[in-house]
Order: structure tokens, then C-alpha cells, then sequence
């Protein structure tokens, strides 16, 4: 059984870097055909996709965010991670980490998944 | 970027009702690439449809979904009390990427 578990801080001071950590349990992150997303849920707004990195390495990110924002995967290929530099109160979230399907069929962009697995979340605000 | 908006905001049901809940798309969903989720609180989301209208493993066939182009429908047939959530509808069929739905409340 596949589980999925954030950690990091959950406080983290303005223009600090905000970083978490997804520890993947009955899986590897380099089984195909799987996507390691990150998506965050901001207070009273629904849900916003952040980035993804593939089982291949890949690396994908939501354009409003390029800039701030890398995810990468640990050496023992069970975790991985998320990086947000320059945190501002607009970053206080819920943070999810989530496993992303592609469909079989055709996919117009590079992000054309589902998420079939979630972590709980952690809520990370940015506060000084 | 596809603009999907959930309606209504809430929907006020009692037991065993039928709850219809829609998620209409500002630009047509390519291949009916959308999916459904369930969030109560405190708790993440769970799939529930995905592919406009296949149930996700280990959920109840009390829940289907359907619709194609730019209306898609979620459709509880007997509401259970585990069934008053929050429900999200996803699109991943744009060539703009992945988009939410704003969400439609349940409730007694």
C-alpha cells in the first residue's frame, strides 16, 4: 500500500526559504508512469497546482511560480522534496503532496494528470 | 488557462437524497479529462472520478460522473452521512495545464 507523508516546518520567517519533504512509503519514485506532485490549498481558496518532478527526473512547474520554485528527489528515491525561496504571507498553505496519473491517451500539455494519492498535508505559515 | 466554475456553492440535501453537482469549463475539456474529488476537513482530497466518469479504486458506485465538452456532472444517487464534504472538479486536458474547480459544498 502506497502512502504518502509531508514533513518540514511549519512556521517560516518572510524572504526565508520555505522547504518541505515527502517521505514515499511502497513505492519508488522512479516507477513509470507516476508523477510526484506538490499542491497547496491557501486559507478560503481552493486548490492550486505547484509542480511536479517524473519518475524519469522531469521536472514540470506552474508558470506563476517558476521562478521560486524546485522540487527534487532524495538519494534513497523515497522522498522528495520542495524548495519555495523569498516565502511571503501569500505562501502560507496547506502543502499536499500527491501522485499524479497520466491518462493513456493523447496529452496536450505537459501536466495532463489526475492525482490518485495524497498526503495528509501540512500547513506551513509564513509569518515573522 | 480553462476557467472551470462549480455550482452551486452549496448544496443542501438530507439523507438518501440525490446530490447533482455541476463543473462547467470555460473552453471545451479535450478527451473528457476531468476529474472529481472529495475533501472533509482537516483531510486531503480523495479521487473519486477521473476520466469524466471512472470510479477510482475502493469508491462506491453510489457516486458517477459524466458530462463531455464543457458541462461535467457529479452525481451522488443516495447521500450518505460520510458523503457531506466539499467536492472539487479537476480538468488535465488543456494545453495551458491542469486547473481546479472552486468547489461545491454538501451539506445536511
Amino acid at each position: 500500500q502506497v502512502q504518502l507523508q509531508e514533513s518540514g516546518p511549519g512556521l517560516v520567517k518572510p524572504s526565508e526559504n520555505l522547504s518541505l519533504t515527502c517521505s514515499v512509503s511502497g513505492a519508488s519514485l522512479n516507477s513509470p508512469y507516476f508523477y510526484w506532485t506538490w499542491i497547496r490549498q491557501r486559507p478560503g481558496t481552493g486548490l492550486e497546482w505547484i509542480g511536479y518532478i517524473s519518475y524519469s527526473g522531469n521536472t514540470h512547474y506552474n508558470p506563476s511560480l517558476e521562478s521560486r520554485v524546485s522540487i527534487s528527489v532524495g538519494t534513497s528515491k523515497t522522498q522528495f522534496s520542495l524548495n519555495v525561496t523569498s516565502a511571503t504571507a501569500a505562501d502560507t498553505a496547506i502543502y499536499y503532496c500527491a501522485r499524479g496519473r497520466e491518462p493513456l491517451g493523447f496529452c496536450s500539455s505537459a501536466n495532463c494528470h489526475w492525482f490518485d494519492l495524497w498526503g495528509q498535508g501540512t500547513q506551513v505559515t509564513v509569518s515573522s | 488557462e480553462i476557467v472551470l466554475t462549480q455550482s452551486p456553492g452549496t448544496l443542501s440535501l438530507s439523507l438518501g437524497e440525490r446530490a447533482t453537482l455541476s463543473c462547467r469549463a470555460s473552453q471545451s475539456v479535450s478527451a473528457r479529462y476531468v476529474a472529481w474529488y472529495q475533501q472533509k476537513p482537516g483531510q486531503a482530497p480523495r479521487l473519486l472520478i477521473y476520466g469524466a466518469s471512472s470510479r477510482a479504486a475502493d469508491i462506491p458506485d453510489t457516486f458517477s460522473g459524466s458530462g463531455s465538452g464543457t458541462d461535467f456532472t457529479l452525481t451522488i444517487s443516495r447521500l450518505e452521512p460520510e458523503d457531506f464534504a466539499v467536492y472539487y472538479c479537476q480538468q488535465y486536458g488543456s494545453s495551458h495545464g491542469l486547473s481546479f474547480g472552486g468547489g461545491t459544498k454538501v451539506e445536511i
